[in-house]
């Protein structure tokens, strides 16, 4: 069974500090891994997606990266914002059943001004 | 409305009723899930489709059963509502790409069973 972890489960940090979070994955055979975003009683909004022959995804002030053999991704959240603040999951989809996700337990953020 | 909706948005029910939870989705997007999130397991998946009357469990299934007549709606019964059964469901959609898609999720539906 695949068990996907998110570390640190949460974060409290000033505005414009450069943040990481880090997701890790116990099976490497993964077909995509793809980090979302939820607001305080909201449903997920999907942020990136890295499929597995790539390295890493860009949008904005995110970067993600993947790396398959040692069962890792990194969240990379440049010049923090208050409206950051939120709680970011990571999950990876096997490819045994397309669409099928795991997802980790997430790491809740809060940006201070 | 455009999109992936849920109703009802809140529920509260008594054991031994049966709920049903509605999704509809405007993009005939092939692939549906259903999720549940709980403090201290965060999103498990319940129920999946990857079409139109094709429909088979996740991972906490039990409880729960799911029809698919129609592409744009996959709701979800519970035939007899239990108190582990208090959680936020949410309903996904997907198309299918080469090297994957994206989950578009709805807004929630938060159910209390007392």
């Amino acid at each position: 069974k695949q068990e996907v972890t998110q570390i640190p489960a949460a974060l409290s940090v000033p505005e414009g500090e450069n943040l990481v979070l880090n997701c890790s994955f116990t099976d490497s055979a993964i077909y995509n891994l793809q980090w979302f975003r939820q607001d305080p009683g909201k449903g997920l909004t999907s942020l990136l997606l890295i499929q597995s022959s790539q390295r890493e995804q860009t949008s904005g002030r995110l970067n993600a990266s993947l790396d398959k053999s040692s069962g890792r991704s990194t969240l990379y959240i440049a010049a923090s914002q208050p409206g950051d603040s939120a709680t970011y999951l990571c999950a990876v989809d096997r490819g045994s059943t397309l669409g099928r996700l795991y997802f980790g337990r997430g790491t809740q953020l809060t940006v201070w001004p | 409305d455009a999109g992936i909706t849920q109703s009802p948005r809140y529920k509260i029910t008594e054991t031994g009723r049966q709920v049903t939870l509605m999704c509809h989705q405007t993009w005939s997007h092939s692939y549906m899930f259903w999720y549940r999130q709980d403090l201290g397991h965060g999103l498990r998946l319940i129920y999946y489709s990857a079409a139109a009357d094709i429909t088979d469990k996740g991972e906490v299934p039990d409880g729960y059963v799911v029809s698919r007549s129609k592409t744009e709606n996959f709701p979800l019964t519970l035939e007899s509502a239990t108190r582990s059964q208090t959680s936020v469901y949410f309903c996904a959609s997907s198309d299918f790409l080469e090297g994957g898609e994206t989950q578009y999720f709805g807004p929630g539906t938060r159910l209390l069973v007392l």
